[in-house]
């Protein structure tokens, strides 16, 4: 199946500071990515789902100021938590579609995000 | 309403005995897609199985098969010979339309535990 790659796959931060989540599609052209979280012991729920070169569709509840998402190329989407917070604490994970992913979308291995 | 219901939280099944965990799922959309994932502890999300609203026939992939009954709204997984790597977390998803660029909703998840 298609790879997607995320960096970093942990990230340890203060309260207060931002941390950028990048999610690349390795070989095929993701035209539309999504952005999960998932808290311990539940299920995965959507944030936004993004598609290249426009801005990202935000779930409801889920704070667009607080959540940037960038799609700026058909590899590549970030997702930046800023001014984290240890609420923000989680597992944050992405999946892309695109030509070669027409049955399913393609997750990447997660980001850890502790935030202290 | 929930879209996608998964009513067992955890389950324990015999090595090398087969084992069906339960989907429900719920949607006036008469073309619309069907999903299971593995996620084990390592957090990735592991894609199993993909039945569509119009395929005729039961899908399956090696060990899994998915028990699709269309009238009864349920997409139960089946998985034959379990292993001890197949202790995991189990998500059941659907997406609404076949466009892979459209959003998956998730079940609670099962949690499946095979005993030696």
């Amino acid at each position: 199946g298609a790879v997607v790659s995320q960096h970093p796959s942990r990230v340890i931060c203060k309260s207060g500071t931002s941390v950028k989540i990048e999610c690349r599609s390795l070989d095929f052209q993701a035209t539309t990515m999504f952005w999960y979280r998932q808290f311990p012991k539940q299920s995965l729920m959507l944030m936004a789902t993004s598609n290249e070169g426009s801005k990202a569709t935000y779930e409801q509840g889920v704070e667009k100021d607080k959540f940037l998402i960038n799609h700026a190329s058909l590899t590549l989407s970030t997702l930046t938590v800023t001014s984290a917070h240890p609420e923000d604490s989680s597992f944050y994970i992405c999946s892309a579609s695109g030509e070669s992913g027409r049955k399913t979308q393609y997750f990447g291995p997660g980001t850890r995000l502790l935030v202290l | 309403a929930q879209k996608i219901t998964q009513t067992q939280p955890g389950m324990f099944v015999q090595e090398k005995e087969a084992v069906t965990l339960d989907c429900t799922y719920d949607t006036s959309d008469p073309s619309y897609g069907l999903f299971w994932y593995k996620q084990p502890s390592s957090g990735e999300m592991i894609f199993l199985i993909y039945q569509g609203s119009y395929d005729q026939q039961n899908a399956t992939e090696g060990r899994y098969s998915l028990n699709f009954q269309k009238a009864r709204k349920s997409a139960n997984l089946v998985i034959s010979a379990s292993q001890l790597g197949d202790s995991a977390m189990y998500f059941c998803a659907m997406r609404e339309g076949h466009n892979a660029g459209n959003m998956l909703t998730f079940g609670g998840g099962t949690r499946l535990m095979v005993k030696p």
